[in-house]
């Protein structure tokens, strides 16, 4: 079963509108961490936003807010007043110990949403 | 700071020929680091992970290994490449210190032919 699930492939979004980027999520590990990641066409993998399993408030940095939902293991991110420059692949991800692990988190990642934003 | 340096950034290699991709990191010592495949227009998919020198977890049975010589010093290998090797390589720590996120290199793209 996969760990991470983005249900959407690819997003289009209005510039200046807000748009939400869904990532559910499966783990047994109570103490995990859940993580947007943000990839341009350059490959490169930006960090945007963590949201811990214990956090009581959904965690925000500027844009971007991560709305959590812990009963329904969801994590989805919301992008407010879209810019052409978001246009990207969205990446969420999770950090969880496994029995495997020796204690040490290992942070898995899902297929991504495409995001492309219209003038 | 903390950044960590992979090289190639691009590679054309034949089938059959040897590998080697090289992470290194700087700014810090003793972090997690972990190798990654993204095939075209796919997620990131955990190939190894290291704690530690030596220290050397697969999480997915294929024609790679992994070796950790030294602490900040993660290596991709193979003897004999394969087509469906192709896909972008992507090595990223859990630097300490950061509490959040995972820093990653800027990737190899590897081209099997």
């Amino acid at each position: 079963a996969q760990k991470i699930t983005q249900t959407q492939p690819g997003m289009f979004v209005q510039e200046k509108e807000a748009v939400t980027l869904d990532c559910t999520y499966d783990t047994s590990d109570p103490s995990y961490g859940l993580f947007w990641y943000k990839q341009p066409s350059s490959g490169e993998m930006i960090f945007l936003i963590y949201q811990g399993s214990y956090d009581q408030q959904n965690a925000t940095e500027g844009r971007y807010s991560l709305n959590f939902q812990k009963a329904r293991k969801s994590a989805n991110l919301v992008i407010s007043a879209s810019q052409l420059g978001d246009s990207a692949m969205y990446f969420c991800a999770m950090r969880e110990r496994l029995l495997t692990s020796g204690g040490s988190y290992i942070p898995t990642f899902g297929r991504g949403t495409s995001l492309i934003v219209h003038p | 700071s903390q950044t960590i340096h992979q090289w190639p950034a691009t590679l054309v290699q034949p089938v059959g020929s040897p590998l080697s991709l090289e992470c290194t990191v700087e700014g810090t010592s003793n972090p997690n680091l972990y190798w990654y495949r993204q095939a075209a227009g796919r997620g990131l998919q955990l190939l190894f992970y290291s704690v530690g020198i030596g220290q050397i977890s697969s999480e997915v049975p294929q024609n790679l290994s992994a070796s950790r010589p030294q602490d900040r010093q993660f290596i991709l290998s193979s003897k004999k490449l394969l087509l469906s090797d192709s896909g972008f390589y992507l090595c990223a720590g859990k630097l300490p210190g950061r509490d959040y996120g995972y820093t990653f290199g800027s990737g190899t793209r590897l081209t099997v032919v």
